[in-house]
């Protein structure tokens, strides 16, 4: 079974709220990934997760902050966003094996964010 | 530096006619490319993807892919395009480490009843 599951599915927040997204995947994957996507165009990587530790952050504001709690979750803390991060959060998993090997990213449906 | 680029922003086929999505990519070592599909709304579903071995590669909904490492490409086909599959496609290759995806800029596919 290849499913990421992300909540909310929408969420609207004003600019100094705080909330959450959440991320799960039951498939024993080992890196898990945080993108931002802007209507009609690819995903954008903000972050990644391998073995729950950090190990990419594409150098995003830190409005955003990630936390991966255990293999299984990710999450996605929100604070004091601008209208322009309005967008869809998508999250993805890969098996993460091997150095320098390409895993399958897998997505969940995301969560469709707009901030006033 | 790696790339992928998507010729085509947008193509419109008939539903029945066969259809073509074009990917080139650019990349020094062997590449490991991607397909992928958005519904409206949705997140991204992989269609199909290339790792190595056989360059004809069969997906998911009736797709396939041809890689050609002569031009570079990794088009994605299909015989005959049903009104679902009305979406938007990505191409996409690995990044030279094991975690990051070079994405193309997408073709968005309608299809005419």
């Amino acid at each position: 079974d290849t499913e990421v599951t992300q909540t909310p599915k929408h969420l609207v927040m004003g600019m100094t709220n705080k909330k959450s997204l959440k991320c799960e995947q039951h498939m024993g994957h080992r890196a898990m990934y945080w993108y931002k996507q802007k209507a009609k165009k690819p995903p954008e990587l903000m972050f990644v997760y391998s073995y729950e530790k950090l190990s990419i952050n594409e150098s995003v504001p830190s409005r955003f902050s990630p936390e991966c709690p255990n293999s299984s979750l990710l999450n996605l803390h929100l604070h004091a966003l601008q209208p322009e991060d309005s967008a869809l959060y998508l999250c993805a998993s890969s098996q993460d094996r091997l150095a320098g090997f390409t895993d399958t990213q897998y997505f969940g449906p995301g969560t469709r964010l707009t901030v006033l | 530096a790696q790339s992928v680029t998507q010729p085509d922003i947008h193509i419109t086929v008939s539903e029945g006619a066969s259809l073509e999505l074009r990917c080139n990519y650019s990349y020094g070592a062997t590449p490991y490319l991607f397909w992928y599909v958005q519904s409206p709304g949705q997140g991204l579903q992989l269609l199909l993807k290339y790792f190595s071995g056989d360059t004809l590669v069969q997906g998911i909904k009736g797709f396939e892919a041809e890689f050609k490492r002569s031009q570079s490409s990794f088009n994605l086909r299909k015989p005959s395009v049903h009104w679902s599959d009305a979406a938007e496609y990505f191409c996409a290759v690995n990044a030279g480490n094991n975690r990051k995806l070079i994405w193309g800029l997408g073709t968005s596919l309608a299809v005419n009843p």
